[in-house]
């Protein structure tokens, strides 16, 4: 089982809509987690962290962790076209290694 | 804007021939982090510098694959007898922080095709 899980999708929605992307992890020495956004042919590129538990908002973004649960959540609101891509979630322990982890990514499409 | 650059962006390699991929990170940036990035999968990390120091090399899959960052800035990654299993995107990533940091900028890879 891998340190991160995440649902390689595709998920394709409706501009509009609100988009409901999550991880899950094992390793409880996770404390810093991120959502990457990563176009076609180019690198990831750092949307939102957090830092332990709790809520963050960014615009039409909202990121959660939830530590008991180790389960985090990436939400956009009023999705559009120009969203699409595929979103990958990090996570980086405090302390110790310096490496993030990554999920395998989700690719989102939103259809105008 | 000044961001993190990877040259080239393509490589094509016969199987058993050596490559060398360049990285060159943000200006004054302290850390510089190699990842793997297999078609459809997450980055997977190969290695860490800080400075001109190695501090992590425990992602590096097998004794062929190499790199070095001699001044502290630019870094080299090399692949030695190049194998199919090594086709992926090579991403480079830097960081201004030493340790204890989580922001790393990302290049826009290297994709390498071994044929």
């Amino acid at each position: 089982q891998k340190e991160v899980e995440q649902d390689p999708g595709p998920l394709s929605v409706p501009e509009g809509a609100i988009v409901s992307l999550n991880c899950t992890y094992s390793n409880s020495a996770f404390q810093y987690f991120m959502w990457y956004r990563q176009y076609s042919r180019k690198g990831p590129e750092l949307l939102m962290y957090t830092y332990s538990s709790g809520n963050k908002e960014d615009g039409r973004f909202t990121a959660q962790v939830d530590k008991s649960s180790k389960y985090i959540s990436l939400f956009i609101r009023d999705s559009q076209p120009s969203d699409s891509a595929t979103y990958l979630c990090a996570m980086k322990t405090q302390g110790g290694s310096e490496k993030l982890v990554f999920g395998k990514g989700t690719k989102l499409t939103v259809n105008p | 804007g000044a961001g993190v650059s990877q040259s080239p962006r393509y490589k094509v390699a016969k199987r058993g021939q050596d490559v060398a991929l360049r990285c060159d990170p943000i200006s004054g940036h302290v850390s510089l982090f190699w990842y793997q990035q297999a078609l459809g999968q997450g980055p997977e990390f190969l290695t860490y510098f800080q400075n001109e120091a190695q501090l992590d090399k425990s992602g590096l899959p097998s004794d062929r694959f190499f790199a070095e960052r001699p001044e502290g800035s630019v870094s080299t990654l090399k692949i030695q007898r190049t194998q199919q299993e090594d086709s992926a995107v090579y991403l480079c990533a830097s960081s201004s922080s030493g340790t204890g940091g989580f922001e790393q900028y990302f290049g826009p890879g290297t994709r390498l095709t071994v044929t």
